[in-house]
């Protein structure tokens, strides 16, 4: 069975650091996986997606990456803001579903 | 449409009552997902649809809980005799095609409280 664990779980930071969160997987077999994030009261939006042949994604100040064989990924965001305050969630995709961590809730203070 | 809906937004119900909760996928997507999130758990997968029809209904807990889908378009969850347990956020996501491939893209969500 599939399970992902997000390190850490929360992380309060000043603004204007660079910060990496972490997520592993158990199962290698996936077919990509996604990074989102969670305000509160609100969905999930989708920030990166990184198939299982690709390496890194990058997005504005975001990039991904993954080593599916180790079976972890990481987010890393530059030069963080305030509206970067959110839950972070990862996500793996095995055949069709998604299986998600438990998420790093990140504060970054003005 | 602009994006996923779900109606309503929240949900408060008496312990026994039925409850309906709707989602209206982005226009043209074929694949649709129900998720849950319980506060202190992560985000766990319901069901699938594949256009009208549900070929992977593994995480639906208990058979109070089912799930149908009109027209390869708006999708309903019904839970059945509620419980204090069935309280979260139930998330509903759909994807242009039912590949492995594909983004899934999240409605607000509709949080359900179970008195």
């Amino acid at each position: 069975k599939q399970e992902v664990t997000q390190i850490p779980a929360a992380l309060s930071v000043p603004e204007g650091e660079n910060l990496v969160l972490n997520c592993s997987f158990t199962d290698s077999a996936i077919y990509n996986l996604q990074w989102f994030r969670q305000d509160p009261g609100k969905g999930l939006t989708s920030l990166l997606l990184i198939q299982s042949s690709q390496r890194e994604q990058t997005s504005g100040r975001l990039n991904a990456s993954l080593d599916k064989s180790s079976g972890r990924s990481t987010l890393y965001i530059a030069a963080s803001q305030p509206g970067d305050s959110a839950t972070y969630l990862c996500a793996v995709r095995p055949p069709q579903k998604l299986v998600f961590g438990t998420g790093t809730r990140l504060l970054v203070s003005p | 449409g602009a994006g996923v809906s779900q109606s309503p937004s929240n949900k408060v119900t008496e312990k026994g009552k039925d409850v309906e909760l709707r989602c209206d996928p982005i226009s043209g997507h074929t694949a649709l997902y129900w998720y849950r999130q319980s506060l202190g758990q992560g985000l766990e997968f319901l069901i699938y649809f594949q256009g009208n029809s549900a070929p992977d209904k593994s995480g639906l807990p208990s058979d109070r809980f089912s799930a149908e889908r009109t027209g390869g378009s708006v999708s309903t969850l019904t839970i059945q005799r509620t419980q204090q347990e069935d309280s979260a956020v139930y998330l509903c996501a759909s994807s242009q095609l039912a590949g492995f491939t594909d983004t899934q893209y999240f409605g607000p969500g509709t949080r359900l409280t179970v008195l």
